[in-house]
This record gives C-alpha cells, sequence and structure tokens, in this order.
C-alpha cells in the first residue's frame, strides 16, 4: 500500500547547527504538507508544497519538494531551542477524498 | 481562528468499558478525523467523516466505532476497552475541497488499565 517514510526517526543538534529531515513516498504526491508538533502539544499546519521542485522558505525553515514530486525535505539553518519538536510530512492519499497519510516523524532536540 | 476541541485532555478507564471520545470544530469543515498517535509510529488514521452520517474506515478501525449526527461533532467510541488502545487520541477537521491543512485539537491521552 502507499507509504510515507521520514528519516531520521530522531536527531539531536546543539544549538546553532542546522538540521534536515527527509521525506520519501512511494508514490507521486500532488503535494506534501509539513507539520509541527510541540511537546505535550498537536500537530500544527506549516505548509504546503504543490509544484515539482518547488522551494519555500519561512524564515530560518526551507522546504523542497522533489522534481518526481515523490519526496520532499526540511531544513533548519542554525537551531534555535525553540525548534524542538516532531516534524511530519504528509501527503494525499490514492483516494484523493482529503485523507493524509503521514510519515512517522522526525523528532528534534536541541541541546542549548 | 480554527478550534477544534477535544471533550478530555486525560482519560482512564478500565478494560471492557465503553469509551467515548468527543470532538468538536467550529469552522463548519465538512471533513473530521480520529487519529491515534503512538511513539515511533506518527499518526494513524481509525476513522474518516466527510459529512454527517458519513463515514470511511482509516487504517486501523478494528475496536473502534465513530459517530457524526451533527456537522462539527465526531465521535469516536472503544466498544470494549482494551489495554492496547492505551494511546494518545487526536482528532482534526478540514475543508473537502481540494488538498486542504488539517486542523487538530490537542488531543486525549487515554490509558486503559
Amino acid at each position: 500500500g502507499q507509504q510515507v517514510m521520514q528519516i531520521p526517526q530522531y536527531q539531536h543538534v546543539q544549538e546553532g547547527e542546522d538540521f534536515t529531515t527527509y521525506c520519501n513516498s512511494s508514490t507521486t504526491l500532488s503535494n506534501i504538507q509539513w507539520y509541527k508538533q510541540r511537546p505535550g502539544g498537536h500537530p500544527v499546519f506549516l505548509i504546503q508544497l504543490v509544484k515539482s521542485g518547488e522551494v519555500k522558505k519561512q524564515k530560518r525553515l526551507t522546504f523542497q519538494f522533489g522534481e518526481a514530486k515523490k519526496n520532499s525535505s526540511l531544513h533548519i539553518t542554525a537551531t534555535q531551542t525553540t525548534d524542538v519538536g516532531t516534524y511530519f510530512c504528509a501527503g494525499p492519499r490514492s483516494s484523493n477524498t482529503g485523507k493524509l497519510i503521514f510519515g512517522q516523524g522526525t523528532t528534534l532536540q536541541v541541546k542549548p | 481562528d480554527v478550534k477544534v476541541t477535544q471533550s478530555s485532555r486525560y482519560l482512564v478507564k478500565r478494560t471492557g468499558e465503553k469509551v467515548f471520545l468527543e470532538c468538536v470544530q467550529d469552522m463548519d469543515h465538512e471533513n473530521m478525523f480520529w487519529y491515534r498517535q503512538d511513539p515511533g509510529l506518527g499518526l494513524r488514521l481509525i476513522y474518516f467523516s466527510y459529512d454527517v452520517k458519513m463515514k470511511e474506515k482509516g487504517d486501523i478501525p478494528e475496536g473502534y466505532s465513530v459517530s457524526r449526527e451533527k456537522k462539527e461533532r465526531f465521535s469516536l467510541i472503544l466498544e470494549s476497552a482494551s489495554t492496547n488502545q492505551t494511546s494518545m487520541y487526536l482528532c482534526a477537521s478540514s475543508r473537502a475541497r481540494g488538498n486542504q491543512p488539517q486542523h487538530f485539537g490537542d488531543g486525549t491521552r487515554l490509558s486503559i488499565l
């Protein structure tokens, strides 16, 4: 069945270091969404990418959608302690009913 | 701003009990979802509803049922709670058209003893 895989599962970085999480889909996606879940919180929508090769930036966060629309990445430059949390990618299910399939998430820890 | 409210933040129930988790959204969203979140497994879809009284099974519907009698309310029912249903349960809603982002509630951490 359709799968969305994220790596790594966990990442510990020193504050100021960069961080990247990768998302790979078993199928071509019409779009990809990214969510952030703070410790003890709920997932919050960050961004959606739609076009092949699209790159979007939100301050220190850079999101990319692969040319084949089967992979995506989130890169954080110069991490801060406020970046701590779990980052999920999600793509629409093949049935395209509004349902998403989520990756397992990458949990980021930042040491001050 | 979209508000998705789950009835309980923490809940402790006993094996065999019938458990109701309630979710209400205030943005007139057509779609509503129930997920469970377990460490290392991400968000797994239990049930989905795209309209009042309409529902679809997700990836892990066994042991669960749902009810959507009003557009704003989506209930998850554990028919006979078991210890392997101890988990974090998240409700979400979204608009139906296009690829709309999902808005999540704060979650209910359910423990079955």
